[in-house]
């Protein structure tokens, strides 16, 4: 079964970097992409960026350009999402999860399917 | 703010129907599919409907979906205490940059 697990909670100052993993199995992972999506406290749900696990392409939110770095470990099926900067206002969950559908040299739109536990990031001094 | 626009509440009591109405652009779910997400307290989202108006394996059949041009819809037939939850609606963007909706929180009064 299709299983995403990330690592665990955080706690970060303002200016610190943050990196998250999420290790995933039960599936091809060269064959899918990996999209980041984070949820502040009592707030909905923030499209972060995704990046290919098949050859590393990356598509990241316009307005978190510059900060933000996705990754892939092909040789243990796990991606990384890495903030730096960290402001008080990046407090929130982090979610990886499976989606697009990045086989061959192109990605397509499929549906957002499996998502990992997340992954509490808290940016306090 | 949102890139779809959604209803902030809604609420029904048991065995009702309710929708939750999900409106976009062209860029977005004038060009693309829509799918709806499931969030209950605590716990991540769980894709309910997808490709506007599938169910997933596990997904009863109480929950539909539908998308006319720009706007999409989710009911819920036979409302169950246990509906109660956070819904969110979801798109690809022509650039494949994924959208959301800002969430509809259901009540079952």
């Amino acid at each position: 079964q299709v299983q995403l697990v990330q690592s665990g909670a955080e706690v970060k100052k303002p200016g610190a970097s943050v990196k998250v993993s999420c290790k995933a199995s039960g599936y091809t992972f060269t064959s899918y992409g990996i999209s980041w999506v984070r949820q502040a406290p009592g707030q909905g749900l923030e499209w972060m960026g995704w990046i290919s696990a098949y050859n590393g392409n990356t598509n990241y939110a316009q307005k978190l350009q510059g900060r933000v770095t996705m990754t892939t470990d092909t040789s243990t099926s796990t991606a990384y999402m890495e903030l730096r900067s960290l402001r008080s206002d990046d407090t929130a969950v982090y979610y990886c999860a499976r989606g697009p559908n990045c086989s061959g040299g192109s990605c397509y739109p499929i549906p957002i399917d499996y998502w990992g536990q997340g992954t509490l990031v808290t940016v306090s001094s | 703010q949102s890139v779809l626009t959604q209803p902030p509440s809604a609420s029904g009591t048991p065995g009702q129907r309710v929708t939750i109405s999900c409106s976009g652009s062209s860029s977005n779910i004038g060009s693309n599919t829509v799918n709806w997400y499931q969030q209950l307290p605590g716990t991540a989202p769980k894709l309910l409907i997808y490709s506007n108006n599938q169910r997933p394996s596990g997904v009863p059949d109480r929950f539909s979906g539908s998308k006319s041009g720009t706007s999409a819809s989710l009911a819920i037939s036979g409302l169950q205490s246990e509906d109660e939850a956070d819904y969110y609606c979801a798109a690809w963007d022509d650039s494949l940059k994924g959208v959301f909706g800002g969430g509809t929180k259901l009540t079952v009064l």
